[in-house]
């Protein structure tokens, strides 16, 4: 059974572009959840999708955003990069209720210049 | 919120000793704990996860505890490897959804 798989694996973009990165959860989970990692501020949740729909929402600007697809793949994009935007970008994957475990994929490290 | 805590941050043990990790959370109105691991610049991976109404939960030699009234887990692993060597995370969810916080992790180093 194939895990979590998010793409690409690593990019480096320019401050003021826009990026976006690609998460497909296990085959049969439902619900989707993005987590910034950083040195100093560790993993932060930004934000989740469960059946298209954003269930919750971290405390992260506007700039971040994300959306899911019917085949349950997500996207999550930011707008104007800053410098304090390079971090490690994690997906995690869940069956279906708040009661299930989460699996996370290899993550995208995002570094911008 | 939800505050998750972890002791120690970092460990360095030698090849073969038990060690035991320690997580608190503030808010013991949970659904479950999770434990995962994580080596450098890599993604989680899920070790263990302990239901509400569970008390311990195992896989080969590790072993975690939940104590909910105390705010309390602990991870056990026993007879520790050099392969161990990575970073411990534990993870409480929040009442309305999928949204894990997490602790600071503790960074483990297993010498041969």
């Amino acid at each position: 059974k194939a895990g979590v798989t998010q793409t690409p694996r690593y990019l480096i973009k320019t401050r003021g572009q826009q990026v976006t990165l690609s998460c497909s959860p296990i085959s049969g989970h439902r619900s989707v959840s993005w987590y910034q990692q950083t040195p100093g501020q560790g993993l932060q949740f930004l934000f989740e999708y469960f059946s298209e729909t954003q269930r919750n929402k971290g405390n992260f600007p506007g700039r971040f955003s994300g959306r899911q697809f019917s085949n349950s793949r997500s996207e999550m994009n930011v707008s104007t990069l800053e410098l304090g935007d390079s971090a490690l970008y994690l997906c995690a994957s869940s069956l279906a209720s708040d009661n299930t475990e989460a699996f996370f994929g290899q993550g995208t490290r995002l570094t911008v210049v | 919120k939800q505050e998750v805590t972890q002791i120690p941050a970092a460990l360095s043990v030698p090849e073969g000793e038990n060690l035991v990790l320690n997580c608190s959370f503030t808010d013991s109105a949970i659904y479950n704990l999770q434990w995962f691991r994580q080596d450098p610049g890599k993604g989680l991976t899920s070790l263990l996860l302990i239901q509400s109404s569970q008390r311990e939960q195992t896989s080969g030699r590790l072993n975690a505890s939940l104590d909910k009234s105390s705010g309390r887990s602990t991870l056990y692993i026993a007879a520790s490897q050099p392969g161990d060597s990575a970073t411990y995370l534990c993870a409480a969810p929040s009442n309305t959804g999928n949204q894990f916080y997490f602790g600071t992790g503790t960074s483990l180093t297993v010498i041969p």
